[in-house]
């Protein structure tokens, strides 16, 4: 149990549509990062916010957006969805920087059709 | 660019017998390195990091991996698997900077009976 909570587990959206994907970090954890892992694949780096502000951002599309609250939760927002956005997404919740551990969740799968 | 290689996509043993998974990385700065486990339907979880010092590191589930700079390589290893250790396992890389993930495509471990 990692302290890391994301919801929904599993969610199927029709093509065009808009998504959002929550995640509840472990108390005091102010970094969390998002991942998207393909089906096959390691996951993806999609970005990552510190303090409610993003700091750091893979080779993803601005329709992938996202938001980190006080209460050290987060949301990941994608707007048009496209069939290749079916994929498992992660987030991973860290204290600090500089190599530490990061706690993932168990991950919404989500299926685009 | 980071990258990081995963040289088996796929892993069968025996059950008690050892196994060895292979990761190499490319940097051009110092770099953390980790592995993580995900088993069916479930998230992450890190079985050992290397940050510094020895180059010999130990994880959870017995298992353990060096880290090799001249060859740039960390591959994970195990003295006797158990079934319970058929996963998926994911060698990843961090630069330390804003401290994303750079993981491999994994490699299925199947432990037969």
């Amino acid at each position: 149990e990692t302290g890391v909570t994301q919801s929904p587990t599993h969610l199927i959206k029709t093509r065009g549509q808009q998504v959002t994907l929550r995640c509840s970090s472990q108390s005091g954890h102010n970094t969390v990062s998002w991942y998207q892992q393909a089906l096959g694949q390691g996951p993806q780096f999609i970005f990552q916010y510190y303090r409610e502000e993003e700091n750091g951002r893979g080779n993803f599309p601005p329709r992938f957006s996202g938001l980190q609250f006080p209460n050290y939760s987060s949301e990941l927002n994608v707007n048009a969805l496209e069939l290749d956005d079916s994929a498992l997404y992660l987030c991973a919740s860290r204290d600090t920087g500089g190599g530490t551990e990061a706690f993932f969740g168990q991950g919404t799968r989500l299926t685009v059709v | 660019a980071q990258s990081v290689t995963q040289l088996d996509s796929q892993v069968p043993v025996f059950e008690e017998a050892p196994v060895e998974l292979r990761c190499n990385y490319s940097s051009s700065v110092s770099v953390y390195l980790f592995w993580y486990v995900q088993y069916p339907n479930q998230g992450l979880q890190l079985l050992l990091k290397y940050l510094s010092g020895s180059t010999l590191v130990k994880g959870i589930n017995g298992f353990e991996a060096e880290f090799n700079k001249s060859q740039t390589s960390f591959h994970l290893r195990k003295p006797s698997v158990h079934i319970s250790d058929t996963a998926e396992y994911f060698c990843a890389v961090s630069d330390g900077g804003y401290n994303k993930l750079i993981f491999g495509a994994g490699t299925r471990l199947a432990v037969h009976p």
